[in-house]
């Protein structure tokens, strides 16, 4: 069954600390990769997403993304994290295969301490 | 509208009863979804409306859950007999087409089962 793996569950660091949030997912042939953002109180917004082309994606708040496709990865960074970025973080994988269900990993809860 | 809405914001309900919840997506958008949102458990697919294509129904956990949408735009998911185990946040995402457009995520209806 097609899957996404998200392996750190909760992350706390401290301001100015830099960031990487793993993501994998199965193997299911071409796929487009999401990163979706949940800030305390607020709905899901996308961060950044990667269809095609240059595998390192860039995103809002200085968020970004590379697509390794021989790993089935597609980690999250931030050189530098704020206090404002502390949030839920989801990674996401659209199969473009079928039915175009998307297929969302558990979440990461990233708190930044100030 | 603006943006996803959803209603109600919160439901509580005995077990045993019948629920609906609503979604209004955001006009013009062709794809619409449903999510279970459970602590630990991230996002849970659980049906995909693509226009006026047959819906993708292979998320609904058991025949309890059924989902309609009516006239291309409105959605209600409705959960019979509510049992406790499916207390959670029931999110709802639209996008103007299947697949590799962002999803504009509900704030969602948060149901408690008693």
């Amino acid at each position: 069954a097609q899957s996404v793996s998200q392996h750190n569950h909760h992350v706390i660091l401290s301001e100015a600390a830099s960031l990487e949030l793993g993501c994998n997912y199965s193997y299911g042939g071409t796929v487009n990769l999401f990163w979706y953002v949940q800030y305390p109180g607020q709905h899901l917004q996308l961060l950044l997403k990667y269809f095609s082309g240059d595998p390192l994606v860039k995103g809002i708040k200085g968020f970004e993304a590379e697509f390794i496709k021989s790993k089935f990865s597609f980690n999250l960074r931030k050189p530098s994290v704020q206090w404002s970025d502390t949030a839920e973080y989801f990674c996401a994988v659209n199969y473009r295969s079928g039915t175009y269900k998307y297929i969302f990993g558990t979440g990461t809860r990233l708190k930044v301490l100030a | 509208g603006a943006g996803v809405s959803q209603s109600p914001s919160n439901k509580v309900t005995e077990k045993g009863k019948d629920v609906e919840l609503r979604c209004d997506p955001i006009s013009g958008h062709t794809a619409l979804y449903w999510y279970r949102q459970s602590l630990g458990q991230g996002l849970e697919f659980l049906i995909y409306f693509q226009g006026n294509s047959a819906p993708d129904k292979s998320g609904l956990p058991s025949d309890r859950f059924s989902a309609e949408r009516t006239g291309g735009s409105v959605s209600t998911l409705t959960i019979q007999r509510t049992q406790q185990e499916d207390s959670a946040v029931y999110l709802c995402a639209s996008s103007a087409r299947q697949g590799q457009e962002t999803q504009y995520f509900g704030p969602g209806t948060r149901l408690l089962v008693l």
